[in-house]
């Protein structure tokens, strides 16, 4: 079963606007975190929020999380052709493994 | 710095035969990881080592056995592949369990026929 359940599945939007992806999970967390997939490649780690944290940012990437709610979100502002992939979240269980939604399909057209 | 490298790339296997997908890493990581990617699907779990010496069943571990070689390889093995094993298979490693992110290797794209 997937810890996290992400929508939308897909989303299309223009260069510059921003982009927002939610994840729902099921049990309780560590830490949820956000991964980015290129096409054909692997899966890159992209920001970690603690179960005790509410917002992280990095550079135009912020992620917030709502414990009472078992929901995070992703924004990436000001998007770029070149973040067209697919974004997952993960939620860190307390049995010490990594579960992943099925992911959110991000296209940018320029 | 390799991080994670995974071999083969590619493999075309027929039903009933065996094969071992290598993954090793070079970031003393403790904890490593083998997740399957289907359509629709995600990742799941198939296998985890937690650190050295030790291995777990992750969420669809059937069908596949695993070897923590030492520190820096581990190991996933199909006895008798069938097609449901087609996918794409990604070996993970981390620091350790609940400790940071997951730095993944380039998968490896395997077909049962």
């Amino acid at each position: 079963s997937q810890q996290g359940e992400e929508d939308p599945q897909a989303l299309s939007i223009q260069e510059g606007e921003n982009a927002t992806m939610n994840c729902s999970y099921k049990t309780s967390i560590n830490n949820l975190q956000w991964y980015r997939q290129n096409s054909g490649r692997g899966l890159v780690h992209l920001i970690l929020i603690r179960s005790n944290e509410r917002e992280k940012h990095s550079g135009r990437l912020r992620v917030t999380l709502d414990t009472s709610k078992k929901s995070s979100s992703l924004l990436i502002t000001a998007s770029r052709a070149a973040d067209t992939a697919s974004y997952f979240c993960a939620g860190d269980n307390q049995g010490g493994k990594l579960i992943f939604g099925q992911g959110t399909e991000l296209s940018v057209k320029p | 710095n390799a991080g994670v490298t995974q071999t083969p790339k590619f493999q075309v296997l027929k039903t009933g035969q065996s094969m071992t997908l290598q993954c090793a890493q070079d970031m003393n990581h403790n904890s490593m990881y083998w997740y399957r990617q289907d359509p629709g699907m995600g990742l799941r779990l198939i296998y985890y080592s937690a650190s050295e010496g030790t291995t777990d069943k992750g969420e669809v571990p059937n069908g596949y056995n695993v070897s923590r070689l030492n520190k820096r390889e581990f190991s996933l093995r199909l006895e008798s592949a069938a097609p449901s094993q087609t996918s794409v298979y990604f070996c993970a490693s981390s620091e350790a369990t609940n400790i940071g992110g997951y730095t993944f290797g380039s998968g490896t794209r395997l077909t049962v026929v």
